[in-house]
């Protein structure tokens, strides 16, 4: 079974620019949340979609947003990115139906974001 | 709301034993154990269920005190492949918000 993949793995941006990233998850998962994570900080829960739809937002600005597709991919876009934004972003995926059994999630290898 | 983890960071020797608390201020679900070695992914290794039910993959016991709203994570003899830092993720409803990770703890173990 094929874990979950992340594109690309690397990316070096400046500021101002943005940036796309994508995420594939385990097939029949329906859940995909996306973390940044920088040093000191732990996993900082961005968003998570679940059937196309946002269900849960964390606490980051409005120049972060996400989709996800019919086929459960999801992808993560950042505008005008700032230094701050330097972080690995990582996405993790999940069964995650409503009410239903623990929720255990796989993570992807995550890309690494560099803003100059 | 951010659990908090304890220690920040703790090294052992090979065989020694540790414990890693998660401390949440709200009422708990779950708490979730993922461990991150260097330059990797965070790697699942067990869920805690209010109500006491476990269910993990490796040979790594933890407990899950719903009073307090803390789990605990026991390495018992430890190797030096337990090295990583080990987050806890703290669910307040099944399915329905997310994992809330706190900021890790950092396990080096050494010869």
């Amino acid at each position: 079974k094929a874990g979950v993949t992340q594109t690309p793995r690397y990316l070096i941006k400046t500021r101002g620019q943005q940036v796309t990233l994508s995420c594939s998850p385990i097939s029949g998962h329906r859940s995909v949340s996306w973390y940044q994570q920088t040093p000191g900080q732990g996993l900082q829960f961005l968003f998570e979609y679940f059937s196309e739809t946002q269900r849960n937002k964390g606490n980051f600005p409005g120049r972060f947003s996400g989709r996800q597709f019919s086929n459960s991919r999801s992808e993560m876009n950042v505008s005008t990115l700032e230094l701050g934004d330097s972080a690995l972003y990582l996405c993790a995926s999940s069964r995650s139906f409503p009410g239903g059994d623990y929720n255990e999630q796989f993570f992807g290898p995550g890309t690494r974001l560099t803003v100059l | 709301q951010q659990p908090v983890q304890s220690p920040q960071a703790v090294i052992l020797r090979e065989g020694e034993d540790a414990v890693i608390n998660c401390s949440s201020s709200k009422a708990l679900y779950s708490v979730h154990w993922y461990r991150q070695k260097h330059g990797e992914a965070p790697v699942f290794l067990m869920i805690l269920l209010k109500g006491g039910e476990q269910k993990g993959h490796e040979k790594i016991s933890a407990s899950f005190n719903e009073k307090k709203q803390q789990s605990s994570l026991y390495l018992t003899a430890s190797q030096l492949s337990y090295s990583g830092t080990y987050f806890c993720g703290t669910e307040q409803n099944s399915g329905n918000t997310p994992l809330v990770f706190g900021k890790g703890t950092r396990l080096s173990v050494i010869a």
